[in-house]
């Protein structure tokens, strides 16, 4: 199985500010067939699922505001969040769906300094 | 906006079979390509993905659960269903639902508010 690897575990970061994640895969996630790589990151608010933000390692879904990009190629990856809000505040996880199984980083606890 | 709802019992004893259901709204069952898997969250643990089924009855499961899966998809109740045999405390969970494009290698774009199973005596 492909082992994901988030940092950092946590992360508190001013309001405005821009915040940082990271994610290694264990191997390329890169998909020679359509030139992507099969990452995706989530947020989850307490209490809530998963909520999709980017997929293909830097496409963000519709909806989604302009200040979360993701970023990286082969195993290393990073989801910024520009310009910080309060409703930010969330575990971030990534996901590669590369190839079976489907594995999911351990996720990254966001807060507000 | 498609809509899942995971549904089940809550607790189940060790040893018995877990059963859970998955509740699409919103939206069709049976669109193209479109497949529903199941994920959980054990405590301190990282998500977890399960299984995934496609209306037309493909399936594939996480090896890890040697065999000990059924699922299953209704389309008169719009519901996908997992069955999990022999179960016992590390099955302990947060269960989720979610659709993705294809039965496997695909991200997944919908998911649903998940269902807390206990495996307790």
């Amino acid at each position: 199985d492909i082992v994901m690897t988030q940092s950092p575990e946590s992360l508190a970061v001013s309001l405005g500010e821009r915040a940082t994640i990271n994610c290694k895969s264990s191997q390329s996630i890169f998909y020679d067939f359509n030139g992507k790589n099969s990452l995706a990151w989530y947020q989850q608010k307490p209490g809530q699922p998963p909520k999709l933000l980017i997929s293909w390692a830097s496409t963000r879904e519709s909806g989604v505001p302009a200040r979360f990009s993701g970023s990286g190629s082969g195993t290393d990856f990073t989801l910024t969040i520009s310009n910080l809000q309060a409703e930010d505040v969330a575990v971030y996880y990534c996901h590669q769906y590369y190839s079976t199984p489907d594995t999911f980083g351990h996720g990254t606890k966001l807060e507000i300094k | 906006q498609l809509q899942l709802q995971a549904s089940g019992p809550g607790l189940v004893k060790p040893s018995e079979t877990l059963s859970l259901t998955c509740t699409v709204s919103n939206g069709s069952i049976t669109s193209n390509n479109y497949c529903w898997g199941w994920i959980r969250q054990a405590p301190g643990k990282d998500l977890e993905w399960i299984g995934s089924i496609c209306f037309r009855g493909s399936t594939y499961h996480n090896p890890s659960f040697k065999s000990r899966l059924t699922m299953s998809v209704d389309t008169s109740k719009k519901e996908v269903s997992l069955k999990m045999r022999s179960v016992t405390a590390a099955d302990t969970a947060v269960y989720y639902c979610a659709g993705r494009q294809e039965l496997l290698e695909y991200y997944f774009d919908s998911w649903g508010q998940g269902t807390l199973v206990t495996v307790s005596s």
